[in-house]
């Protein structure tokens, strides 16, 4: 049962242009929706995170969006530079109960 | 960055063998998590550690078990290991539960076992 679902492995941007992660996921529970974010031979790190009574929140570069009757949230950089080439993890949480992750795309931003 | 190290960073060994994969943290965080991440699956839960001697299990526990005999240290023991527990470990740690749990990752260690 995939809780959290990122269904595109990949995909691939042009520096300065928009990326846009998208993550959908099954379980009305979830409190808190985070970001991870993993480089190669790293750990991954918290990158932004919203909670379920938001629909928006933003730092920076990094937007999140979530449209709860759709069960559906995205990731938007603006705008995306090489060094945001990674993978990026979507993740569930409801109080108590622990981590969901998806299965993560991996951005590759290109000069 | 955190202060979690985990050990070994690469180890090969071959089926049946016992394994541990030690993490050591310099945080003094109440909550340690063993992750394995695995292609199409992205990071899934094995045990995780709510304090000294308090640990429970994950959704993908068999095969493994944990020990946490000091707040700094979590020990994941593979008793014998077999491929499908070929994968890449974290280790993670976080010092609150209940409202944003957001966790701090080790560097991981690269399992192979043939």
């Amino acid at each position: 049962d995939q809780q959290v679902k990122q269904n595109s492995p990949s995909l691939s941007v042009q520096e300065g242009r928009i990326s846009i992660l998208n993550c959908d996921y099954t379980n009305s529970m979830f409190d808190y929706f985070l970001w991870y974010k993993k480089y190669p031979a790293e750990g991954p790190t918290f990158l932004i995170s919203i909670s379920s009574i938001k629909d928006k929140n933003e730092d920076g570069r990094f937007t999140v969006f979530l449209n709860k009757s759709a069960k559906h949230l995205s990731l938007h950089i603006v705008p995306s530079q090489p060094g945001d080439s990674a993978v990026y993890f979507c993740v569930g949480y409801n109080q108590g109960g622990k981590l969901i992750f998806g299965q993560g795309t991996e951005l590759s931003v290109k000069p | 960055d955190a202060g979690i190290t985990q050990s070994p960073r690469h180890k090969v060994t071959e089926t049946g063998t016992p394994v541990t994969l030690r993490c050591h943290q310099t945080e003094n965080h109440r909550y340690m998590y063993w992750y394995r991440q695995d292609p199409g699956h992205g990071l899934r839960l094995i045990h995780y550690s709510y304090g000294v001697k308090d640990t429970d299990k994950g959704e993908v526990s068999d095969g493994y078990s944990v020990s946490r005999s000091k707040t700094e240290d979590f020990l994941l023991t593979l008793e014998s290991a077999t491929s499908s527990q070929t994968s890449v470990y974290f280790c993670a740690i976080s010092d609150q539960v209940g409202t944003n749990e957001k966790l701090f990752f080790g560097s991981g260690t690269q399992l192979s076992v043939l």
